[in-house]
């Protein structure tokens, strides 16, 4: 069964840092992953996805299926960056999404 | 202006009683989704629906119950016999196309079961 695990709870860091937020998956077949954000009394919404291997907000997202991992990367993180951060699986047959636990970002002045 | 609208947004429920949560969307998807979000817990798919008339369980839609009638919108009923049903609810749309979709959220219903 497909498998999403976002190891930290909780990530605090520095403005002007960089920031990992790790995501591995386990899944049998060729993975299509999603980052999703809730940002506060905001709703749940995209933030990337990995075949547009795009860079929104200066996150970006590598699929490494060698270590089945897609980690989201920000070299310098900003205050505004503080959110709720959820790796996204949707796989099977009908492509349902399964989440991750999900890791809150706090980026301290 | 398009998107998915939930209500209510506040919910509070005694303990036996049913409650049906609203989710309703305009942007023609075919498919929409149920998920529970717990704090360390993640989102947990409830149920889901791809087409009018049809929807499949998730991996937690023991004490809830759907309909789909119609394309746009799919109530959730929480029932009595949800063993922990407060919680924040999140309805989700995308289009049913070949691969994944995009998930488009709404803002979410808060049960309180007092």
């Amino acid at each position: 069964a497909q498998r999403v695990t976002q190891p930290e709870k909780l990530l605090s860091v520095f403005k002007g840092a960089p920031v990992e937020l790790k995501c591995n998956y386990s899944y049998s077949g060729s993975p299509e992953l999603f980052w999703y954000v809730q940002y506060s009394r905001q709703r749940l919404q995209l933030l990337l996805r990995h075949i547009s291997r795009e860079s929104i907000k200066g996150f970006t997202a590598d699929l490494n299926k060698g270590e089945t991992s897609f980690h989201l990367k920000k070299p310098f993180a900003q205050e505004e960056d503080s959110a709720m951060y959820y790796c996204a699986l949707p796989s099977g047959g009908s492509y349902i999404p399964t989440f991750g636990r999900g890791t809150s970002l706090i980026v301290h002045p | 202006d398009g998107g998915i609208t939930q209500s209510p947004k506040y919910l509070f429920r005694k303990e036996g009683q049913n409650v049906t949560l609203s989710c309703e969307q305009n942007l023609n998807h075919d498919a929409m989704y149920w998920y529970r979000q717990d704090p360390g817990q993640g989102l947990r798919l409830i149920y889901y629906s791809q087409i009018v008339n049809d929807f499949q369980k998730g991996d937690i839609a023991e004490g809830y119950s759907v309909s789909r009638e119609k394309k746009e919108s799919f109530p959730l009923t929480v029932t009595s016999a949800q063993k922990n049903p407060t919680a924040f609810y999140l309805c989700a749309s995308s289009l049913r196309d070949r691969g994944a979709g995009e998930l488009f959220f709404g803002e979410g219903s808060r049960l309180t079961v007092l």
